[in-house]
């Protein structure tokens, strides 16, 4: 496979439940993202990983986290959600994360609903 | 904090002609990069164009041009010979300081 893969495509949860999100790229590059996709909003950035190490946290609440086991592979483990956080979360990766400039190339998402 | 707008939440454009989209900014930096991404229904965000604030010349990618206006802080996006797999979301987004901010969007049908 090449670029940036997400499963799974679409999950439905109930707030109680536990889940996990995975994001695979096959760009070798070091750095990756989650973001938030909701209707007419900007994109949200979540987490940023550069080089396995988190450098961003945007004020993201503690019922998602995020886990980075190598720069190839990104989680966000999601736990006791709300209906609010239903939406598209995306994944994105590029080189390495510097001063700007980096382009970003993202995965096809995961549609989360929750119920 | 750096803001993007885009002021058109859905535009269209007929087979064949040229359509633009607008992008404003608004920040205090000098040197930062403009991007203008497309996410088609099947989701996957891809880049269409890319711009260093510190170039005067406008970035163009095939059917693909930017009129960059620095002391304006615009940024639109104008595709020529529009194509039916030009109907997606468009977005724009500014990147400086490690952190890209992107606009709501604009939603691009293309009429046969």
């Amino acid at each position: 496979e090449t670029g940036v893969t997400q499963t799974p495509r679409h999950l439905v949860m109930g707030m109680t439940n536990k889940k996990s999100l995975k994001c695979e790229q096959h760009l070798g590059h070091n750095a990756m993202y989650w973001y938030k996709q909701s209707a007419k909003k900007p994109l949200e950035l979540m987490f940023v990983y550069n080089f396995k190490e988190q450098t961003e946290n945007n004020s993201v609440p503690s019922r998602f986290s995020p886990e980075c086991p190598n720069s190839s592979h990104l989680f966000l483990h999601l736990h006791t959600l709300q209906p609010e956080d239903s939406a598209l979360y995306l994944c994105a990766s590029s080189q390495e994360v510097r001063e700007k400039g980096e382009t970003q190339y993202f995965g096809p998402g995961t549609r989360l609903l929750v119920l | 904090a750096q803001t993007v707008t885009q002021s058109q939440p859905e535009m269209s454009v007929q087979e064949a002609e040229t359509v633009t989209l607008s992008c404003t900014y608004d920040t205090s930096e000098s040197d930062y990069y403009l991007f203008w991404y497309k996410q088609p229904p099947s989701r996957q965000m891809i880049l269409v164009i890319r711009q260093e604030a510190y170039k005067q010349q406008n970035a163009t990618e095939n059917r693909f041009s930017v009129n960059f206006q620095k002391a304006a802080k615009s940024f639109s996006l104008k595709i020529s010979d529009s194509q039916l797999g030009d109907a997606a979301m468009y977005f724009c987004a500014y990147s400086a300081y490690q952190k890209v901010t992107f606009g709501i969007g604009t939603k691009l049908q293309v009429i046969p």
